[in-house]
């Protein structure tokens, strides 16, 4: 029979607004946090990483927010473009060595022009 | 070309037939990865490879083999394929150090009906 999948979180803005796109993490011992971002018939890509003895990270356009009190992770995409519209995914990362990292569930950026 | 290659693409089969997904890297890599990825639910790891020597187990193994062939090498069976086992599936590598990024690959999309 058909399977019905889970929707997705989706984040709609507009050309030029700021994104902010939150991610709830599980692990406290988590050593690193990623967030990626994944295009229509793609593969995952790298954005930005921050590792658990930080706060802030900042890159080109995007700004990763770490709260390690409530376990909050955030990326903020600064003046949003079209090309931004993807499906955008958090990772953790463990401690210890092992590296494998558990990834969210995604959340869907739609950017209108 | 792709640092990481799959194949094939997209892949329709019927149920009860045996199907490989094939993977290799330029990458360099020792560490692989097989993950799933059904909408709304994210990526599951099915199974990793840390060298050449060393297979294991992810959250979701069950119905799946794994042979890494060589570094470079790392393919993802499904002995009896099932309707459920429709979903969009990716291999990743990554470094032994660091933040523990992954490097996807393009996805091999996998039909059973």
């Amino acid at each position: 029979g058909e399977s019905v999948g889970l929707h997705l979180p989706t984040l709609s803005v507009q050309e030029g607004d700021n994104s902010i796109i939150n991610c709830a993490y599980s692990n406290s011992a988590s050593d690193y946090f990623i967030w990626y971002k994944q295009e229509s018939g793609k593969g995952p890509q790298f954005i930005i990483d921050i590792r658990s003895n930080m706060d802030k990270r900042q890159g080109q356009r995007v700004t990763v927010l770490l709260n390690k009190t409530v376990k909050h992770l955030s990326l903020q995409i600064a003046a949003t473009q079209p090309g931004d519209s993807a499906v955008y995914f958090c990772a953790e990362t463990p401690s210890g060595g092992s590296y494998i990292p558990t990834f969210g569930r995604g959340t869907s950026l739609i950017v209108h022009p | 070309d792709a640092d990481v290659t799959q194949t094939p693409r997209n892949r329709i089969t019927k149920t009860g037939k045996r199907i490989m997904l094939e993977c290799s890297q330029t990458k360099g890599h020792d560490r692989m990865y097989w993950y799933r990825q059904d909408p709304g639910l994210g990526l599951r790891l099915i199974y990793y490879s840390f060298d050449v020597k060393d297979i294991n187990k992810g959250e979701i193994s069950d119905g799946y083999s794994v042979s890494r062939q060589a570094q470079a090498k790392f393919s993802l069976s499904l002995e009896s394929a099932i309707p459920n086992q429709t979903a969009l599936y990716f291999c990743a590598t990554s470094q032994i150090s660091g933040s523990g990024e992954l490097f996807f690959g393009e996805g091999s999309r996998l039909t059973v009906l």
